[in-house]
């Protein structure tokens, strides 16, 4: 399945660096998330885009950063992380048909590593 | 407030079937949806809930209990490749986002 696509898959980075996460999606899809996937925890919702407009924000910290060009990529940029924030990051979107059934597709996620 | 409970681990035999339960607690409710996970990869769907009863799709089943807050999930004639984390996950009214549970990691023995 490559409807969502990640890159890095694996990211080492210092707690002074700034990187950038990617995703895009070839699924014709309206709305685009970012989610936080910890250890013993359940997948945490960051971010939200419809139509390439920030709908939510879940009290994420300004160490966190997205961007939504086109419906198509979103990305998420970081800055100053602490070794908290190392997880798994996913990305999904779905079609935000208006429907009952807004199921959503899941990239295969960014392991960081915060040193 | 939500709140999605679902057991942690369970281990079952290949060629039997399991059940995963999962309860929630959420304002508002719009539909159930189950996701597979296995280790290193992404989610992926698996079936939707929104109205009372069960849904069957091969060798796997999702029933609802909306009055109860309540659903699980049946895999029959379990393979070694069903070994995965399993998300429940809810779609709160008025809303089309997920709040998911913990997951509970399904470890299929010989």
């Amino acid at each position: 399945e490559t409807g969502v696509t990640q890159t890095p898959r694996h990211l080492v980075m210092g707690m002074t660096n700034k990187k950038s996460l990617k995703c895009e999606q070839h699924l014709g899809h309206n709305a685009m998330y970012w989610y936080k996937q910890s250890a013993k925890k359940p997948l945490e919702l960051m971010f939200v885009y419809n139509f390439k407009e920030q709908t939510e924000n879940n009290s994420v910290p300004s160490r966190f950063s997205p961007e939504c060009p086109n419906s198509s990529h979103l990305f998420l940029h970081l800055h100053t992380l602490q070794p908290e924030d190392s997880a798994l990051y996913l990305c999904a979107s779905s079609p935000l048909g208006g429907g009952d059934q807004e199921t959503q597709y899941f990239g295969p996620g960014t392991r960081l590593l915060v040193l | 407030g939500q709140n999605i409970d679902q057991p942690t681990e369970m281990t079952a035999t290949e060629g039997a079937i399991v059940q995963i339960n999962c309860t929630y607690q959420t304002s508002g409710f719009n539909g159930l949806f189950w996701y597979q996970q296995h280790a290193g990869e992404a989610p992926t769907f698996l079936s939707y809930n929104v109205l009372d009863g069960l849904e069957e799709k091969g060798r796997f089943s999702s029933f609802l209990s909306r009055s109860k807050g309540y659903s699980y999930l049946l895999l029959k004639e379990l393979q070694m490749k069903d070994s995965a984390s399993y998300l429940c996950a809810v779609n709160g009214a008025g809303s089309y986002q997920l709040t998911f549970g913990k997951g509970t990691k399904l470890s299929v023995i010989p």
